[in-house]
């Protein structure tokens, strides 16, 4: 079946550490991968986005993932993690048929300590 | 370009009413999907409209229902309102195929007494 496991619930950096989030698929196919972040009370806002070719992405707010496809992964990456970047994160997978267009994960939760 | 409107974005309701939420897409955009946003269940999809029909529906109640109209603009609908229905609904607007990317409007707010 297909799923998105974001492994970290929480995650707490200092403001100025580098900050890895997790995401791992389960897609038999080829999958189109979505990074979005959500501030509290707010839409979903898209980071990034994999579809094909170089498999390291880069996105905006000085975000970037790397697509691993043996070992199902694309994890979320940025090199200096600021206050406004606490929010939560969704990992998401596009399905190219059946019902969902997009399987989420459950989120990761950011807090920075100033 | 303007940006996945909703409205209203802040709604309170008593059990037993119904609720009419509006969703205006992108630009251009054709696609619309739904989805629903709790605490304890996440992100769940409820329906695509595209080009005035549903194309896809998750696994929610006939309670919760939609339409989309000519401008690609969406209403979703939810009856009979019980205090689960209480959530974050988000709007996701795209142009037309599955691998297009879903921009996401602020959502509403309902909140179920």
């Amino acid at each position: 079946a297909q799923s998105v496991t974001q492994p970290d619930i929480h995650i707490t950096v200092s403001e100025g550490a580098s900050l890895e989030l997790r995401c791992n698929y389960s897609y038999g196919a080829t999958p189109y991968l979505f990074w979005y972040v959500q501030s509290p009370g707010q839409g979903l806002q898209l980071l990034l986005k994999y579809f094909s070719g170089d498999t390291l992405v880069q996105g905006i707010k000085g975000f970037e993932a790397e697509f691993k496809r043996s070992q199902s992964s694309f994890n979320l990456r940025k090199p200096s993690v600021h206050w406004s970047d606490a929010a939560e994160y969704f990992c998401a997978v596009g399905l190219t048929s059946g019902t969902y267009k997009y399987i989420f994960g459950t989120g990761t939760r950011l807090k920075v300590l100033a | 370009k303007a940006g996945v409107t909703q409205t209203p974005r802040y709604l309170i309701k008593t059990r037993g009413q119904q609720v009419t939420l509006s969703c205006s897409p992108i630009s251009g955009h054709r696609s619309v999907s739904w989805y629903q946003q709790t605490p304890g269940q996440g992100l769940q999809f409820l329906f695509e409209y595209f080009s005035e029909t549903q194309r896809n529906k998750g696994n929610f109640p006939g309670r919760f229902s939609g339409r989309q109209f000519s401008n690609s603009r969406s209403e979703m609908n939810v009856s009979t309102l019980e205090l689960g229905d209480s959530a974050l609904y988000l709007c996701a607007s795209s142009p037309d195929s599955r691998t297009d990317t879903q921009y996401f409007g602020p959502g509403t707010r309902l909140t179920v007494l």
